[in-house]
């Protein structure tokens, strides 16, 4: 079964510079990777997903993440954070793009210092 | 812009009382998804519709949880009885079809006392 860590619990970052999240997981074939944010009291959004092609992949609100199969990691980075990115993310791994069953990490709180 | 639909979004009750929760997929989403997230954790699928069959609840307490889309469209989550160590957050999720990005709810976050 397919795993996910997040080794960062919780991340303090200052307005306007750069963030990296970090993703390892877990699985014997290619996984299928997505990361969520959650914002205080609401569900989970998608901010991007990666199923194949290339590892360097962009998704909403200026986030990008870099699939790397030797390390077996898919961190998330954002070159200057804005406050309204404060909020915890969650890294997800599925076993194929049919597979419904999404195994998601414990989550990083990012909180976004002025 | 169509969102999943939850209610209540916060629910308190004692231990051995009965709750429901319920979801109320975006339009044409063929599946829908039960997650638990404990606090401090990701969320954990509970059980997944697809249209008024139930695909997998094999994380679901089945003793106690029970959950239903009867007409393949909104769906029910109840716990009977809520124990204490229930209290987390429920959150609803549908997508067009298996494997389709899923679109999560609010979430109804629950409290046993």
């Amino acid at each position: 079964a397919q795993s996910v860590t997040q080794p960062d619990i919780h991340i303090t970052v200052s307005e306007g510079a750069s963030l990296e999240l970090r993703c390892n997981y877990s699985y014997g074939a290619t996984p299928y990777l997505f990361w969520y944010v959650q914002s205080p009291g609401q569900g989970l959004q998608l901010l991007l997903k990666y199923f194949s092609g290339d590892t360097l992949v962009q998704g909403i609100k200026g986030f990008e993440a870099e699939f790397k199969r030797s390390q077996s990691s898919f961190n998330l980075r954002k070159p200057s954070v804005h406050w309204s990115d404060a909020a915890e993310y969650f890294c997800a791994v599925g076993a194929e793009p049919n597979d419904y069953k999404l195994s998601f990490g414990a989550g990083t709180t990012v909180t976004v210092r002025a | 812009e169509a969102e999943v639909a939850q209610s209540p979004r916060y629910k308190i009750t004692e231990k051995s009382q009965a709750v429901a929760f319920w979801c109320d997929p975006i339009s044409g989403h063929a599946t829908l998804y039960w997650y638990r997230q404990i606090l401090g954790q990701g969320p954990e699928l509970l059980v997944q519709f697809q249209d008024e069959s139930v695909v997998d609840d094999s994380q679901l307490p089945k003793d106690r949880f029970s959950a239903e889309r009867l007409k393949g469209v909104d769906s029910t989550l109840k716990i009977q009885p809520a124990e204490l160590g229930d209290s987390a957050m429920y959150l609803c999720a549908s997508s067009p079809g298996s494997g389709n990005e899923q679109f999560f709810g609010p979430g109804t976050r629950l409290t046993v006392l």
